[in-house]
């Protein structure tokens, strides 16, 4: 089975600031990776599908990169909306893992 | 608009069974695969399973941790997918959520229920 891996598993950071988090599979997964932005008490919401490609409706200073093994997303310009937890996954082949999450928080 | 709504989560003894269900509406449900994921308390996502649209023969998958447990189906002429779930146990507690898989063919989960809490518990 294919495992994923985000790093960090917690961030702190300010309003304004750019932050990229990074997730990485134990195999080529093409670019059959999400990004999925989850807030307390709240479903997870779908921001970035094929590593790259915005979901509608998600703001542009949300960005997704990589193939093979390697992705990162980015938030260009945090916004005080922007602080909550995110998971990458995959779906290359079942089963289809979650990272582990990576919190963000407000420095 | 597309919405999921789960039902059917509760208090369940260890060894019990429960039956989930998720009643979709917004978009025509039969042309979708339709996924369960779950939530442990204070914990990451975690996939359950999904079951296919009829047009890939409905077929399903899951999780190791659930396989020869968890069964996942659906009823197209009603909008519902079920997670029937047997011989609970206590790590089973989590909420779950049921989630439409995108068909543009990168599989991702582009809508989301809201949840429905399962409590595994003597």
């Amino acid at each position: 089975d294919i495992q994923m891996t985000q790093s960090p598993s917690s961030l702190s950071a300010s309003v304004g600031d750019r932050v990229t988090i990074t997730c990485r599979a134990s195999q080529s997964i093409s670019s059959y990776l999400n990004w999925y932005q989850q807030k307390p008490g709240k479903a997870p919401k779908l921001l970035i599908y094929a590593a790259s490609s915005l979901q509608s409706g998600v703001p542009s200073r949300f960005s997704g990169s990589g193939s093979g093994t390697d992705f990162t997303l980015t938030i260009s310009s945090l916004q005080p909306e922007d602080f909550a937890t995110y998971y990458c996954q995959q779906s290359y082949s079942t089963p289809y893992p979650f990272g582990q999450g990576t919190r963000l928080e407000i420095k | 608009e597309v919405q999921l709504v789960e039902s059917g989560g509760g208090l369940v003894q260890p060894g019990r069974s429960l039956r989930l269900s998720c009643t979709a509406s917004g978009f025509t449900f039969g042309d979708y695969a339709m996924s369960w994921v779950r939530q442990a308390p204070g914990k990451g996502l975690e996939w359950v399973g999904f079951i296919r649209s009829k047009a890939y023969g409905g077929t399903t998958e899951y999780a190791a941790s659930v396989k020869g447990r968890f069964t996942i189906s659906r009823d197209d002429s009603k909008s519902i997918a079920y997670l029937q779930m047997n011989s609970l146990k206590t790590e089973d507690t989590a909420v779950y959520y049921c989630t439409r898989e995108e068909n543009s063919g990168w599989y991702s989960f582009d809508y989301w229920g809201q949840g429905t809490l399962v409590t595994v518990s003597s």
